[in-house]
């Protein structure tokens, strides 16, 4: 089944401790991001990736690191979590420019 | 700041009724468009997109788009209680990376 999975899909951590959403998918797609879905300020680009080595920051990029080093796979860190980044998080794919994103299940993030 | 806006909602119909949902953009250089269906706690999923003015047809479901007047609408024929969503309404621009920009949604409610 073509899918985009991430794990985990519920997170409670403490302030500062790092963490690390994957993400991955199996459609052979170049194009990879992640969002975040907050009430009433709905979906909002934190990173995206046009290939495997080429990501770039989106519009919320501030507290997150991503890597790309395989085509299937793109992680999401957060190096020092802090409650602001409590959020839904989405890992999506595309296979290219023009065309929709196949979203991930979502992950809750909780950081108290 | 390229802007995709959409009216919240909730937007009530009863079943068997016409669902007209509106987006408008800002960036008269985009030319990819896509509609999202999200229910409550999943994950957004395309079911839509159009490139070019005029009417697209899917199913029950109908794209619009005017780029002279810079909107986008999508309508639900024979809308039904499962239709009952909120509507992500995202463009894309031309050339550069893909980094569609994502509206608010609209939160469709659908009573029998």
């Amino acid at each position: 089944e073509a899918q985009v999975t991430q794990n985990p899909r519920y997170l409670i951590t403490v302030t500062g401790k790092k963490l690390t959403v994957t993400c991955s998918q199996n459609m052979n797609h170049e194009y990879m991001s992640w969002y975040r879905q907050d009430p009433g300020l709905g979906l909002r680009q934190i990173y995206y990736s046009m290939n495997v080595e080429v990501t770039d920051k989106g519009d919320v990029p501030e507290g997150y690191k991503v890597s790309r080093k395989e085509k299937r796979n793109f992680p999401l860190i957060l190096e020092s979590p802090s409650p602001n980044q409590t959020s839904l998080y989405f890992c999506a794919s595309s296979p290219g420019a023009g065309y929709g994103y196949t979203f991930g299940s979502g992950t809750r993030l909780t950081v108290v | 700041q390229k802007e995709v806006e959409q009216n919240s909602g909730p937007l009530s119909v009863p079943e068997g009724a016409i669902a007209s949902l509106n987006c408008t953009y800002s960036d008269r250089g985009s030319q990819s468009f896509f509609w999202y269906r999200q229910y409550s706690g999943k994950s957004p999923e395309l079911i839509m997109f159009i490139y070019s003015n005029g009417d697209k047809e899917d199913g029950r479901f109908t794209a619009q788009l005017n780029k002279a007047s810079q909107y986008v609408s999508l309508l639900i024929r024979d809308s039904q209680p499962s239709d009952s969503a909120t509507y992500l309404c995202a463009v894309k621009s031309q050339g550069g990376s893909y980094i569609p920009t994502f509206g608010r949604g609209t939160s469709l409610i659908v009573h029998p």
